[in-house]
């Protein structure tokens, strides 16, 4: 079985720009959640999503959205791109949300410049 | 918010001396989540701990809950080169979202 898959591996863009970043979870998970890794620092949180509905959100500004498609893949949207925001963008899926393993996504590695 | 303290933030060893990494929180935890990340990879899930006093074995590692689910610990016997990586331990809420601690980062000299 496929795990998860993200799209794309690496991106530059330059500040104020919009970017979107895509994910395929493994099959049968309904769960998918997005995580911001700065270099040198654990994976924040930035959303939740299971069977289409936000279930969790950060603390991030509202630059940032997400949505679930009926696939369960999901899109992770970040707007007026500022420099700060350069980081490897990781996507996680679970079968359910709740107190289950993540599997995580190989990360888009996003540059703003 | 919740908050769990990881330390220490590098540890250098032999190949083959012991390491271990020491997950803190200052409120009780439902359950923790130990994940390995390579440099230049993902987080891959190590294993969960529930029970107040787990302790559970993979191989050379060895996790621990403390008795009052306030603390865990990752123990590496015998490290080997492949061991080089970052640790995290995470909380894991009933929603699912995970709270990862800073990590430690392991180099392991041959």
């Amino acid at each position: 079985d496929a795990g998860v898959t993200q799209s794309p591996t690496h991106l530059i863009k330059t500040r104020g720009q919009h970017v979107t970043l895509r994910c395929s979870p493994i099959s049968g998970h309904k769960s998918v959640s997005w995580y911001q890794q700065v270099l040198g620092q654990g994976p924040q949180f930035i959303f939740q999503y299971y069977e289409k509905e936000e279930r969790g959100r950060g603390n991030f500004p509202d630059r940032f959205s997400a949505r679930q498609f009926p696939n369960y893949s999901s899109e992770l949207n970040v707007n007026a791109l500022l420099l700060g925001d350069s980081a490897l963008y990781l996507c996680a899926s679970s079968l359910a949300p709740g107190s289950y393993e993540q599997y995580f996504g190989p990360g888009t590695r996003l540059t703003v410049t | 918010g919740q908050q769990v303290m990881q330390i220490p933030q590098y540890q250098h060893v032999q190949e083959g001396e012991d390491f271990t990494t020491y997950c803190n929180s200052s409120t009780t935890l439902s359950n923790i989540q130990w994940y390995k990340q390579r440099p230049g990879g993902h987080p891959v899930f190590l294993i969960q701990l529930v029970k107040s006093g787990e302790v559970k074995k993979q191989k050379r590692l060895t996790f621990q809950f403390g008795e009052a689910k306030k603390n865990s610990s990752l123990h590496i016997t015998a490290t080997q080169t492949t061991d080089v990586g970052t640790y995290f331990c995470a909380l894991s809420g009933n929603t699912g979202k995970l709270i990862f601690g800073q990590g430690t980062t392991l180099q392991v000299k041959p």
